[in-house]
This record gives structure tokens, sequence and C-alpha cells, in this order.
């Protein structure tokens, strides 16, 4: 069975500075997709970044970054330059693959970031 | 702009109801999902469906069925609603190939009484 794990409940952070979501995952399969995912106070899920189990390059997209890294089954997330309009609950989540199951998501507990003027 | 309609934001159902969450989407895509949202567990999957009339359970498809009539529509039904399905619960789409995300509704805040 697959597995999601965010060990921060909640983060809180004054504007401007950096903020790293933690997540760690288990599964079986070899082939996997993982996501983050944010959630505004107005309720529907924004999707932010994926990564394949395949491609282990981290990457940077204007003021989020991600770390991904196999060998310890993580996939961390930085917001660089914290803003007000962060403040957000960030789900990470894991897609299963093949035949009908693409898209069928495990989602961590959810971490609660508040960015504080 | 791609969209996730789901037909409520706000519910108030007695127990013992049937309750029904209805979820459109404009993407042609071919599977769709309902999760239910709780505080400190995430979201959880109760029932996906990968084609008209085709459907699979989740983690917690117990107290709840769905239907999916047409491509781009999931019903989620409560057969007789209770408490413990207060929740919020929102619905889901993506397509059904490789590192694809999906795409979620605005979600359904019920509240059992």
């Amino acid at each position: 069975a697959q597995k999601v794990t965010q060990a921060q409940t909640e983060i809180s952070v004054v504007e401007k500075e950096d903020v790293t979501l933690d997540c760690v995952y288990e599964t079986r399969d070899t082939t996997y997709y993982l996501f983050w995912y944010k959630q505004p106070p107005s309720g529907e899920l924004v999707f932010l970044i994926r990564r394949n189990s395949f491609d282990e390059q981290n990457e940077i997209s204007g003021r989020y970054s991600w770390n991904f890294q196999k060998s310890t089954s993580s996939f961390n997330f930085t917001i660089t330059a914290s803003q007000v309009v962060d403040s957000a609950v960030y789900f990470c989540a894991l897609s299963e693959s093949g035949g009908t199951s693409y898209g069928k998501l495990t989602f961590g507990q959810g971490t609660i970031l508040t960015v504080h003027p | 702009d791609v969209k996730v309609t789901q037909s409520s934001r706000y519910l108030v159902k007695r127990t013992g109801e049937k309750v029904f969450l209805e979820c459109v989407q404009d993407m042609d895509h071919e599977n769709m999902f309902w999760y239910r949202q709780d505080p400190g567990l995430g979201l959880r999957l109760i029932y996906f469906s990968y084609d008209v009339k085709m459907k699979e359970k989740g983690d917690i498809p117990e107290g709840y069925s769905v239907s999916r009539e047409k491509k781009e529509r999931f019903s989620l039904i409560l057969e007789s609603a209770s408490t413990n399905q207060t929740s919020m619960y929102l619905c889901a789409s993506s397509q059904q190939k490789p590192n694809t995300e999906a795409f979620f509704g605005q979600g359904t805040r019920l509240t059992v009484v």
C-alpha cells in the first residue's frame, strides 16, 4: 500500500522567509508520480508541481523549488521569499502508475502554512 | 478555462436522509474521483471511476455509492446520511495517462445533523 507522510502539521513564518515543506512517501511501485497541491481558503486544490520517479533532477520554477531524493523517499517543496498569499494548506500526493489508475492520488495529511506580514 | 464543478458549496442534511453530491467536468477526462477531507487526515479516496458505468472502491467506500451514467458527470450518494459523514467532499478528474495531474472542484462542505 502507498503512504505519504507530511510530518509538519503547521508552519508559521514571516513574509520573505524561505520555507520548506517536507514529504516522505512509501510505495512498492518502481514507476510513480509525486505532486504538490495548494489549498487556499477558497477550498479548491490547485496543482503546483509534479515529478516522476525516474527523473531526480531538482528544479526551480519562480519562487518554488523541489528536492526529490529516491534514496530517502522524500519530495520536499520550498517556497523562497514567502508572501502572505502563500498562506494555505499544502498537500503532497503520490500517484499510482498503469492502466486506469493514473491520477488516483494518495495524499499526505497536509501542512498548514501561515505567512505573517 | 478547464473546470470541475460541484453542485453545492454547502449542504446541511438530516440523519437518515439520502444525499446526492454532483460533479461535472468539461475536460473530457476518463477518470473521476471522490475524496473526503478531514483535519489531520488529508484527503482519502472514497470511489473512483475510469469509464462510464465503471467504478472502483477507494480506501473508505463504506456508507457511500457512486454513479457515472455520462462521461462528464460523477455522483456521490450517501444512502442514509450519518453524523460521521459530516466532512468536506472533493471531486476530481484526470486523464488516463502517465504523469498527469488531477483537477479538483471547489469542494462541498456537508453537515449532517
